[in-house]
């Protein structure tokens, strides 16, 4: 099947701690994303990148840092400098970051800091 | 910069009835899509429906419409013959033409209750 897979579900982190999320697809996507969800509020952009070994930041990147070495991945690593961690964090992909595609999401990582 | 609006944070419907989801967006700009993605308690984000800002004519994917009017800049859905399985987050989302990186700006959601 193809798709978006994301782990872990759920990961818990204690302050001053890195911690990395996983995010694969296997659709063929150029482009990946990483959007932040926090409660009552609409998705926000951490990074995105169109192509292999190459991102850019979004609106809310401090704190946050990626890669891209394969197409098919997309991992977020979460810093200690990020003040306020705890969040809902999605993946999603698309074949390009042009303005007729439809972006394809994963099932989301809940990140707690203890 | 642009916004988009959801100024309902909870509508409820009964069964089989017919709903209405808001969202206003202020742009000034004339080529865009707006999107309103699904939010299950699964919390997969699955999108419902799309509108081209030059295409006049109303979007529409089974039972799910919307009701675009450019000049007030407003992107309303709707769902017809709810079902349970429609109980979930609906977000509002728009994206410009004129951003090279195409980002998607989202409204904070509005949450669908199904009355059984």
């Amino acid at each position: 099947d193809g798709g978006i897979t994301q782990s872990p579900k759920y990961l818990f982190r204690k302050e001053g701690q890195n911690v990395t999320l996983s995010c694969e697809q296997n659709l063929n996507h150029d482009a990946m994303y990483w959007y932040r969800q926090d409660p009552g509020q609409g998705l926000r952009l951490i990074y995105y990148s169109q192509i292999v070994n190459d991102f850019q930041k979004g609106d809310i990147a401090e704190g946050y840092s990626v890669s891209r070495e394969k197409k098919e991945s997309f991992p977020l690593t979460v810093t200690s400098a990020q003040k306020n961690p705890t969040a809902f964090y999605l993946c999603a992909s698309s074949t390009g970051v042009g303005l007729y595609n439809e972006q394809f999401f994963g099932p989301g990582t809940r990140l707690t800091v203890l | 910069a642009q916004t988009v609006t959801q100024s309902q944070p909870e509508m409820s419907v009964q069964e089989a009835e017919t709903v209405t989801l808001s969202c206003t967006y202020d742009t000034s700009e004339s080529d865009y899509y707006l999107f309103w993605y699904k939010q299950p308690p699964s919390r997969q984000m699955i999108l419902v429906i799309r509108q081209e800002a030059y295409k006049q004519q109303n979007a529409t994917e089974n039972r799910f419409s919307v009701n675009f009017q450019k000049a007030a800049k407003s992107f309303s859905l709707k769902i017809s013959d709810s079902q349970l399985g429609d109980a979930a987050m609906y977000f509002c989302a728009y994206r410009s033409a004129l951003d090279s990186n195409y980002q998607l700006i989202w409204g904070a959601g509005t949450k669908l209750i199904i009355k059984p």
